[in-house]
């Protein structure tokens, strides 16, 4: 089964300076990777996603993501971060079980820029 | 704006009762999914329905049940609730024949049951 594991519940980073969000997964087959960012009692919005191609994908709002094969990870990176980052970032894996297109989510990261 | 509307933003009932949630896909756009987002449990996936047919099952109780009409909305069910229940009830939607594409959230139902 497909699965992503987000290992940090929280990621506190101070206003300009680089930030790191990761994200490690497990497919049986081609992953197809996204990531998502979900501000206060709002719904999730897409960031970014990796489907084949380039390892460094660039997304919405300066958000880019690595992707790396041997490491099975998908990690969401920022060179400069700000206040306005601050929300709950999903990591998320396309299901290769029948033809969906549903994702499976991780568990979530709260990520907190400081001024 | 993701385009995709999602009725009633809240929701408060009692413990036995039942709930129906709404919502409206983006224009075009043929699957709808639904999930539940609970402190214990994370994004948890229901279920989804593409062109009024229902296309894959996720970890729905017996009690919830959804349907996708003709015109492409999509309704949630949920009886005999129980104060488990509670939560922020998500639909999204994509272009149905695109397996490779993003979902587009609502902004959520939350349900409190009381």
């Amino acid at each position: 089964a497909q699965s992503v594991a987000q290992p940090e519940d929280q990621v506190n980073v101070a206003e300009g300076n680089p930030l790191t969000v990761k994200c490690t997964y497990s497919v049986s087959g081609n992953p197809y990777l996204f990531w998502y960012v979900q501000y206060p009692n709002r719904g999730l919005q897409f960031l970014l996603k990796y489907i084949t191609g380039d390892n460094l994908v660039k997304g919405s709002y300066g958000f880019e993501a690595e992707f790396n094969k041997s490491q099975t990870s998908f990690h969401l990176k920022k060179p400069s971060a700000l206040v306005s980052d601050s929300a709950l970032y999903f990591c998320a894996v396309r299901d290769w079980g029948g033809a969906t297109n549903k994702l499976i989510f991780g568990t979530g990261t709260l990520l907190a820029v400081q001024p | 704006d993701s385009g995709v509307t999602q009725t009633p933003k809240h929701l408060i009932t009692a413990t036995g009762q039942r709930v129906t949630l709404r919502c409206s896909p983006r224009s075009g756009d043929l699957s709808v999914y639904w999930y539940q987002q609970s402190l214990d449990q994370g994004l948890q996936f229901l279920i989804q329905y593409y062109n009024g047919e229902e296309r894959a099952k996720g970890n729905i109780l017996e009690r919830f049940s959804a349907q996708q009409f003709p015109d492409l909305h999509s309704e949630l069910n949920l009886s005999s609730l129980e104060l488990g229940d509670s939560a922020l009830y998500f639909c999204a939607s994509s272009v149905g024949g695109d397996l490779t594409g993003e979902l587009f959230f609502g902004e959520g139902s939350r349900l409190t049951v009381l």
